[in-house]
């Protein structure tokens, strides 16, 4: 199976900083690549998909790259309600992985 | 609007069976699948299978394969997951989330997800 491993795994930042997630996949999965926000006690909303395509109703803020096997996740100034933790997801191949998750907080 | 709504919340004994379901509503029943995803407390998000709303057709997280059965029914666009033989570390928050229709599909991101349902396994 694809594995995920993102870094860092905990992430202590400030209310207006720009935050960049990384996710490397043990393997080439093109561009079949997304993230999530997950909040506590709130289910998993997707963030980007294709690697770089912003959701329907994503703020402009958050921004995905890479392909192949790296990818990022930007957040160009971190709002309060972007405390939460993300989660990258392969869907190149089956099964479909999670990464390990980034927990950001202050 | 597009919404997966899952039945409540379940305690269960180790041993014993759960069944969750999540009913599609705001869009047509056919052409989408359903990945089940779980989360277990402290822990990250696990893929567990995936069925097709269409075909019927599935594919299981391999620690899952022989525990776990999914099914679809088309006419009503619900979903089912079922888990047996459960055991204290099924614990967890269990989400289905729309997906593809077909196991070749290369659009499998998983949006919109249902609201979660807590199954907790405890003797």
């Amino acid at each position: 199976e694809i594995v995920l491993t993102q870094s860092p795994a905990f992430l202590s930042v400030s209310p207006g900083e720009r935050v960049i997630l990384s996710c490397r996949a043990s393997q080439d999965v093109s561009n079949d690549f997304a993230w999530y926000q997950k909040r506590p006690g709130q289910a998993p909303r997707l963030l980007v998909y294709g690697a770089s395509t912003r959701a329907t109703g994503i703020p402009a803020r958050f921004s995905g790259s890479g392909s192949g096997a790296a990818f990022t996740l930007t957040i160009s100034s971190l709002q309060s309600a972007d405390f939460a933790v993300y989660y990258c997801q392969q869907y190149h191949d089956w099964p479909r992985t999670f990464g390990q998750g980034t927990k950001v907080e202050i | 609007q597009v919404q997966l709504i899952q039945s409540g919340a379940e305690m269960k004994r180790p041993g014993a069976s759960v069944k969750v379901s999540c009913k599609a509503s705001g869009y047509t029943y056919t052409n989408f699948g359903v990945s089940w995803v779980r989360q277990v407390p402290g822990q990250g998000l696990e893929w567990m299978g995936w069925v097709s709303v269409d075909s019927g057709n599935t594919v299981f997280a391999e620690n899952l394969q022989g525990r776990l059965t999914l099914t679809a029914d088309s006419t009503t666009g619900t979903a089912s997951m079922e888990l047996r033989s459960l055991r204290l570390d099924d614990t967890a928050v269990y989400y289905c989330a729309h997906s593809c229709s077909n196991i070749n599909c290369r659009n499998d991101w998983f949006d919109p997800w249902g609201q979660g349902t807590l199954v907790t396994v405890s003797s």
